[in-house]
Parts: C-alpha cells; sequence; structure tokens
C-alpha cells in the first residue's frame, strides 16, 4: 500500500497568510495526487486533482504543485472560510489512500 | 443541481448488519464510477469501496473486504453499500462519492454523509 504523510500535522495562521501544506508519498505517484478540504460537519471538496489542476469553483488562491514523491498545497493569501482540515489523497493504485491531514487553525 | 443523499445509517450492535444507500440526481450516473469514504469520529478520511460505471470492477479497503459488498443499479441512480458482521472500528460518517471523468480518480462530488455506529 501507499503510504501518504502530511506535514504539518496542524498550523496556526492569520487572515492573509501564505499557507503551505506538504504530502509525501511511500513511492512515486505520478502525478495522481489529489487534495481536499474538509469543514466540521460538511462533506469533503476537491480542490486539486492531478497535482495541480484547479477544480472548478475553487478560488485561485489555491494552487497544488508536485510530482513523483513530494507535493504541495499552497493557500496564496488565508481568509477566514479556508480554516479548515486539509488531506491528500493518491489515485495511483488501489487501495487509495488519504495522508492523515492538516489542521489550519486561526492564529 | 448535482446532488448525492446518502440514507440507511443508523445504531447497530457487533455482528450486525446495516445497508447503506446514495441516491444520485444531476447527472449521468450510469457514466460515472462511485465509492464510499469513511470517516471514524476524530480521524481522518479513509477509503473504503469503489465501483466503475457498469460494476465490471469492484475494489475493497482491506478493513472491510469480505465483510462490505458494494453495488450500484444504474437503472435506479442508486449506489449501495450492504455491511455485515460489523465492528466497532467500523463507526464512522460514511459518504458517497463520485468519481472524476478521467483517469485520476479523484472524488469531485460528495454526498452529506450518513453516520454509522456500532455499539452494545
Amino acid at each position: 500500500d501507499i503510504q501518504m504523510t502530511q506535514s504539518p500535522s496542524s498550523l496556526s495562521a492569520s487572515v492573509g497568510d501564505r499557507v503551505t501544506i506538504t504530502c509525501r508519498a511511500s513511492q512515486s505517484i505520478s502525478s495522481y495526487l489529489n487534495w481536499y478540504q474538509k469543514k466540521p460537519g460538511k462533506a469533503p471538496k476537491l480542490l486539486i486533482y492531478a497535482a495541480s489542476s484547479l477544480q472548478s469553483g475553487v478560488p485561485s488562491r489555491f494552487s497544488g504543485s508536485g510530482s513523483a514523491t513530494d507535493f504541495t498545497l499552497t493557500i496564496s493569501s488565508l481568509q477566514p472560510e479556508d480554516f479548515a482540515t486539509y488531506y491528500c489523497q493518491q489515485s495511483y493504485s488501489i487501495p487509495l489512500t488519504f495522508g492523515g491531514g492538516t489542521k489550519v487553525e486561526i492564529k | 443541481e448535482v446532488q448525492l443523499v446518502e440514507s440507511g445509517g443508523g445504531l447497530v450492535k457487533p455482528g450486525g448488519s446495516l445497508r447503506l444507500s446514495c441516491a444520485a440526481s444531476g447527472f449521468t450516473f450510469s457514466s460515472y464510477s462511485m465509492n464510499w469514504v469513511r470517516q471514524a469520529p476524530g480521524k481522518g478520511l479513509e477509503w473504503v469501496s469503489s465501483i466503475s460505471s457498469s460494476s465490471s470492477y469492484i475494489y475493497y479497503a482491506d478493513s472491510v473486504k469480505g465483510r462490505f459488498t458494494i453495488s450500484r443499479d444504474n437503472a435506479k441512480n442508486a449506489l449501495y453499500l450492504q455491511m455485515n458482521s460489523l465492528r466497532a472500528e467500523d463507526t464512522a460518517v460514511y459518504y458517497c462519492a463520485r468519481g472524476a471523468p478521467g483517469d485520476q480518480q479523484a472524488f469531485d462530488i460528495w454526498g452529506q454523509g450518513t453516520m454509522v455506529t456500532v455499539s452494545s
């Protein structure tokens, strides 16, 4: 199974900050990497697919980069509605696996 | 409006069974793969099972293999998850999610989730 490791597990940031979350795969997954936002009591929301493609309707302050084993999600200017938990997910092989999540909290 | 609505969750005793349903609307259901993903209380997201558009390909996480069965009825725009031999560790919110077009298999549309609690 491919293990997905996110860092940090949590971070505190202020509105307007640039935030970067990293995700590392235990083996190469090419660009089969997706990012989701999860808020308590809400369904997860797809933000980025194929490592760097912005899902329709997602604000352009979200961006993704990386390939093979190392990936990054960047929020260029953190907004109040962005405080949530973010998950990476590999779709390269079964079983599909998620990272442990990164909780973005208000400083 | 593209929508997925889960139902069928509830409280069940260990060893019991439950059948979850997911009603799809607003898109051509028969053209998309579908998935179940769960989140245990205070934990992260966990993929459970996937089914291709025509049910030709079915996959399960090792944690549920042999106990859970995914199925779909394209005529009814419905996805199902039959859960047998339930364990306390199956307690979670269960989400159905649509597989995005293409080979990336991202989950682009999610339902609101249904809670399954396994407890005596």
